[in-house]
């Protein structure tokens, strides 16, 4: 099975910060990568596919990169909406998941 | 517009059984798989498997295999995801989630609570 890490596991920012949160996979994945973003009491929202295409309507302030093994997703510049908890997922095999990553105000 | 429309929250005894329903809309169920995926209250997202609509083969995590089972009706554009021989560490919000062409989920059910507790 394909395990996936992510770091920092929280992290507190202010408005306006760049935010990278990194993804580290077990094997190989290629770019088959997703990020999603989740806020309490709601389903996960897809942001990044195949890791770094932005999903329709997600804000040009998301952006991923990365293949292989490590993979990123950057926020240019944090904003009130923003604050919440991000997955990676990986689809080279099935779906599993990142432990997530919890965006807090500083 | 495409939805995942799921069943009500349910509260079951240890040992129970539960079946959570999934409903498609706005497209057609047997052109895309389905993800389930659960998250324990406070927990992460763990990935519980897969059913292809089409012919409704399935392949599960190692960690719920002997225990789910998932399922599909087209004729109702439903999917459902049973889980057998409940205890309280099954307490999560059950997910289904479309499967894009690519393999990413690009559409969530709105998420099922699943209560064990004596």
């Amino acid at each position: 099975d394909i395990q996936m890490t992510q770091s920092p596991s929280a992290l507190s920012a202010s408005v306006g910060d760049r935010v990278t949160i990194t993804c580290r996979a077990s094997q190989s994945i290629s770019n088959w990568l997703a990020w999603y973003q989740q806020k309490p009491g709601k389903a996960p929202k897809l942001l990044i596919y195949k890791a770094s295409y932005l999903e329709s309507g997600v804000p040009s302030r998301f952006s991923g990169s990365g293949s292989g093994t490590e993979f990123t997703l950057t926020i240019s510049s944090l904003q009130p909406d923003d604050f919440a908890t991000y997955y990676c997922q990986q689809y080279n095999s099935y779906g599993t998941f990142g432990q997530g990553t919890k965006v807090e105000i500083k | 517009q495409v939805q995942l429309v799921q069943s009500g929250a349910e509260v079951k005894k240890p040992g129970a059984s539960v079946k959570v329903s999934c409903k498609a809309s706005g497209y057609t169920l047997i052109s895309y798989f389905m993800h389930w995926v659960r998250q324990a209250p406070g927990q992460g997202l763990e990935w519980m498997g897969i059913i292809s609509p089409i012919s409704g083969g399935t392949t599960y995590a190692q960690n719920f295999q002997g225990r789910v089972t998932m399922t599909r009706d087209t004729s109702t554009s439903t999917v459902y995801m049973e889980l057998s021989s409940l205890r309280s560490e099954d307490t999560a919000v059950y997910y289904c989630a479309r499967v894009s062409g690519d393999g990413y989920n690009d559409i969530w059910g709105q998420g099922t609570m699943v209560t064990v507790s004596s």
